[in-house]
Order: C-alpha cells, then sequence, then structure tokens
C-alpha cells in the first residue's frame, strides 16, 4: 500500500496569498496518477488535479499541481474567499490511497 | 450532465448491516467504476475498494476484507455497497464516486450518505 504523507497539518493564509501543500509518498506513483481534492464542510470532495497537474473541468487556473516520483505539490497562486477548505492529495492507482489533509484556514 | 444521487441516512445497531445505494446517471455506467470512500467525524478519506461496472470486478481495501461487498445493477445504473459486522468505528459519511478501476480518477461525487452505528 503506497502512504501519502501530506504537509504542512494546517496552512493559515490571508486572501490573496499564495499558498503551497506537499504531498510525500511512500514509494514512487505509477505514470504521476496523483489527485487533489478539495473538500469544504459538509460537501463532497471535488477533484481540482489528476494526472498530478491537469486541471478537472471548470477549475481556475490558479490551481495547479507539479511534481513526480514520491513528491508532489498543490500551488493556490492567489487565495481567494472560497479557496480556504481543506485539501487531499490521492494516488489512484490500483489500490488507491488518499493523504490525511491540509487545512488552509483564514489568518 | 453526471449525477450520482446516493440511499439517505441511516442508523443501526452494533453488529447489524448496512447497505448504501449510489444512483448514476448522465454517462454510459458500465464505462467507469465505482469507488466507496468514507469519512469518519472530524477525519480524513478513506478508501473503501471499487467495482467496475461492467463485469463486477472487486477491489477491496485490505482492511475491510471480508465485511464489504460491492454490487452493481446495470439495469437500473446502480451500485451497492454493504458493509457487515458494524461496530461504532464504523459511524461514517459514505461517498460513492465514479472512477477508481484502471487508474481512473475520481472525477465525480455522490452527496454523501452519513451512517450512525449507535446502541
Amino acid at each position: 500500500e503506497i502512504l501519502l504523507t501530506q504537509s504542512p497539518g494546517t496552512l493559515s493564509l490571508s486572501p490573496g496569498e499564495r499558498a503551497t501543500l506537499s504531498c510525500r509518498a511512500s514509494q514512487s506513483v505509477s505514470s504521476g496518477y496523483l489527485a487533489w481534492y478539495q473538500q469544504k464542510p459538509g460537501q463532497a470532495p471535488r477533484l481540482l488535479i489528476y494526472g498530478t497537474s491537469s486541471r478537472a473541468t471548470g477549475i481556475p487556473d490558479r490551481f495547479s499541481g507539479s511534481g513526480s516520483a514520491t513528491d508532489f505539490t498543490l500551488t493556490i497562486s492567489r487565495l481567494e474567499p472560497e479557496d480556504f477548505a481543506v485539501y487531499y492529495c490521492q494516488q489512484y492507482g490500483h489500490s488507491p490511497t488518499f493523504g490525511p489533509g491540509t487545512k488552509v484556514d483564514i489568518k | 450532465q453526471v449525477q450520482l444521487v446516493q440511499s439517505g441516512d441511516e442508523v443501526k445497531k452494533p453488529g447489524a448491516s448496512m447497505k448504501v445505494s449510489c444512483n448514476a446517471s448522465g454517462y454510459t455506467f458500465t464505462s467507469y467504476a465505482i469507488s466507496w470512500v468514507r469519512q469518519a467525524p472530524g477525519q480524513g478519506l478513506e478508501w473503501m475498494g471499487w467495482i467496475t461496472a461492467y463485469n463486477g470486478n472487486t477491489n477491496y481495501a485490505q482492511k475491510l476484507q471480508g465485511r464489504v461487498s460491492m454490487t452493481t445493477d446495470t439495469s437500473t445504473s446502480t451500485a451497492y455497497m454493504e458493509l457487515t459486522s458494524l461496530t461504532s468505528d464504523d459511524t461514517a459519511v459514505y461517498y460513492c464516486a465514479r472512477g477508481g478501476s484502471g487508474w481512473q480518477k475520481f472525477d465525480y461525487w455522490g452527496q454523501g450518505t452519513l451512517v450512525t452505528v449507535s446502541s
């Protein structure tokens, strides 16, 4: 099983600032099958990024993903009020796993 | 538009079983897998398993092997997840999502079903 760790656990930032979230895998993620999801309270997760760096339908270009092998990053270039949420990384190989999440809250 | 609509919230006794449904619309049901993901109160996301809709192949999380069963009914485009021998640790919101098998991303999600296990 591929274990994912995310850092930091909580990121306190102001609107307009840049957010950088990290996801590290216990072994190489095959073919970059790494995704990022956003979840707001009381809502289902929403797919943001798949294949390490491809934005899902309707996701604004302030969201970007990068990385390879075991180290991946989600960057939000300028935080909007609606971006304050919990973000999960996921590897979607044969047996998918999720990271523990990073909460982005308002400073 | 793609929609996954789940059955309603449930309360179960310890030792009982639960069965949640997920009705898909807006796409060809047999072209994708359905995964199940749960989230205990205040906790993160836990993948439970997936089922390929066209042939019923399954892959369950090792932790749940022997207690979980996933099925589909292609005539109604509905996926089901059954979990047996419930304990309080199974109290969670259960989500279905399109994707899983064949390295498919989880691109659409159901609204979630809260299952509370309590005596």
